[in-house]
Order: structure tokens, then sequence, then C-alpha cells
């Protein structure tokens, strides 16, 4: 059993269409993640939250757009996607982000699938 | 330069052996740094973390060396369910200690 869960774990959808993927982590961390993992890439970091402030954005793409409403709820709102974006995106979280005492152990969710058509 | 630099592999190697896994960071800032094992199709899940005086479980020895900014992870005795990939990651200082992968290092296991 996870801590961290990932919904869809798979989406498929067109490049006109608004989709959400969400993240829930039960294990009362600080700090969320999206990272985005692409075929014969490193995972690439997309965006980090600590304390439902956005710490970091890595120049992602306007069409994604994330959302965290409460400490443990993560979302990753998708528009206009091109098929480059097919990719899994993973969620995880840690239990501080800030400070060089920072551990980084990363809880990872099982990843949502991306396919764009 | 690439901040985390790892050899993609893959390493094949036969059951029993001894296999090394190297990987090279650019920010000497960096504070602590990990390996995690990614199998196929799953998430990254923490292998363990690299200290600066070594440290060992079971057959994974892990190892640092700052003044050469690299980290290495010693595998004995490979078994078949050690086919993976093996991630290293290091959290490089920016505003924040950001963790930060490299492109992983694939290990396959045979008989």
């Amino acid at each position: 059993e996870t801590g961290v869960t990932q919904t869809p774990r798979h989406l498929v959808m067109g490049m006109t269409n608004k989709k959400s993927l969400k993240c829930e982590q039960h294990l009362g961390h600080n700090a969320m993640y999206w990272y985005k993992q692409s075929a014969k890439k490193p995972l690439e970091l997309m965006f980090v939250y600590s304390l439902e402030e956005r710490v970091e954005n890595n120049s992602v793409p306007s069409r994604f757009s994330p959302e965290c409403p409460n400490s443990s709820h993560l979302f990753l709102h998708l528009h206009t996607l091109q098929p480059e974006d097919s990719a899994l995106y993973l969620c995880a979280s840690s239990p501080l982000v800030q400070g060089p005492a920072n551990t980084g152990e990363l809880f990872f969710g099982e990843g949502s699938r991306l396919t764009v058509l | 330069r690439k901040e985390v630099e790892q050899d993609p592999g893959p390493f094949n190697v036969p059951e029993g052996a001894t296999v090394a896994f190297n990987c090279t960071y650019s920010n000497s800032a960096s504070q602590s740094f990990f390996w995690y094992r990614q199998d196929c199709r799953k998430e990254p899940k923490l292998l363990m973390s690299v200290y600066s005086s070594g440290n060992e479980d079971g057959r994974f020895t892990a190892q640092l060396n700052r003044a050469s900014q690299y980290i290495s992870l010693l595998i004995r005795d490979s078994k078949l369910s050690d086919s993976a990939t093996y991630l290293c990651v290091v959290n490089i200082r920016g505003g924040s200690y950001i963790p930060t992968f490299g492109r992983g290092t694939s290990l396959i296991v045979h008989p």
C-alpha cells in the first residue's frame, strides 16, 4: 500500500482537451513534487510545493498548471498539450524541502501515464 | 555539463557477480546523496542514502567522494531480482535543496 496515490493511472487525451492529474499523500509530509519521466531521459522536476507555496518551477510550459490546495493534495492541470508531452508523470512527497538537513528521501506515487494524441 | 551524470548501461552480468556504478555531480554545494531503484514501469524507490563515511546494507555498499564529486554503488553476489534501473539522486542547492536525478543505470542480471 503506497502512501502516495495518483489518479488516473492512465490517461489518453487529444491536444485540445483539458484534463487534470491528481495526487494525494497520506504521510503527513510538507513538500510535494511533480516529476516527468520520458523514455531515455532522467526524471525532470516540474514543480515543487512546500507548505502549499510553490518553491521552484523549472521553466515548465504554461500548458502545465499545478495546484496545491493543501499539504496533502496536488494537481497538475493539463491544457492544449503536445504529443511530446506524452510521458509518465510522477508525484512525490517528502518531509521537508528547505535547508541542508533535507534528507531528500522522496516517496513516489505509481505515476500517471499520459498519452497525447 | 549535466548536474547529475550516470552511465546508462546496460550492465549485463551473471548471477553472483559484483558490479559497481558511479555517478558524478557538478554542484559542489550538494548536501545529500541517494541511490534509488526503479523497476520496469514502476515508481522509483529509495535503495539507500549515501554518507560521507560510506555505508553498507547487506550486499549493497555506497560511497561518497566529495573531492571528486562522485558517488558509487557496489552490488555483491548479484541476484536475478537485482535487475532494475539504479538512479543516482543528489540534493542540488538552488534556493532550496531539490532532489535531482541522474538518468539511471540499467542492470540486467542473467542466470
